[in-house]
């Protein structure tokens, strides 16, 4: 158990659909990051908050998506007017300014019908 | 754009035998990763190697980064059914504006049978 908890663990939502998901990591995890795995491959970073900032995005969030995190604890991932592209495993992690592990969550695995 | 090829990405073998995972990239990285990941599950830390050249075991597996920081490669000994799962490699860019995340390879994913 890594400690970090990611809410819900499965959601099937119609296309055109808005979802959000929610990722509690640890009181000492500074960094979290939203990472996207599709089937049969390995996961593709998201976003990056360090602490309530969120100083990285990739090009793969595209304006459908938006994160926060507004008191550098918990931290939430949105999905506006869902598509079935967007069906994936989201992970969540968590780690320390001072080392680069990062605690992975048991994700959110989203079917968009 | 900085990638990660994982090779073989299937392998199934015989309880008993011994496998090689290979993770190889164009781009030098500051330090690579091994996760192990079960279905449903997030992916678990299993060794980070940092310097050119270092091996590091545990228990009957055997990671290795290359002199130049490019690749890595997983070594399992006397494989058992409970090393199933699936292998990602990835690597870590530290400093600067990277922020520590994570490049994975596509993962290869391990069968053992009793």
């Amino acid at each position: 158990d890594t400690g970090v908890s990611q809410d819900p663990r499965h959601k099937i939502t119609k296309r055109g659909q808005n979802v959000t998901f929610r990722c509690d990591p640890i009181s000492e995890h500074n960094r979290l990051y939203w990472y996207r795995q599709t089937l049969g491959q390995g996961p593709e970073f998201l976003t990056y908050f360090q602490n309530e900032a969120q100083l990285e995005k990739s090009r793969l969030l595209s304006d459908r998506f938006s994160a926060e995190r507004p008191k550098g604890s918990f931290s939430t991932l949105e999905i506006q007017r869902t598509e079935q592209g967007d069906s994936a495993m989201y992970l969540c992690a968590g780690g320390g300014l001072s080392t680069d592990t990062q605690y992975f969550g048991p994700g959110t695995r989203l079917t968009v019908l | 754009t900085q990638l990660l090829e994982q090779s073989p990405q299937f392998l199934s073998i015989q309880e008993g035998e011994n496998l090689t995972v290979y993770c190889n990239s164009s781009s030098v990285f500051s330090s690579l990763q091994w996760y192990r990941q079960e279905p449903g599950e997030g992916p678990v830390l299993l060794v980070t190697v940092v310097t050119g050249g270092e091996v590091k075991k545990l228990k009957r597996l055997t990671f290795q980064f290359g002199d130049a920081r490019k690749d890595s490669s997983l070594h399992i000994t006397a494989a058992q059914p409970g090393d199933t799962g699936l292998y990602l490699c990835a690597g870590i860019n530290a400093g600067g504006t990277s922020y520590g995340k994570l490049t994975f390879g596509q993962g290869t994913i391990l069968t053992v049978h009793p």
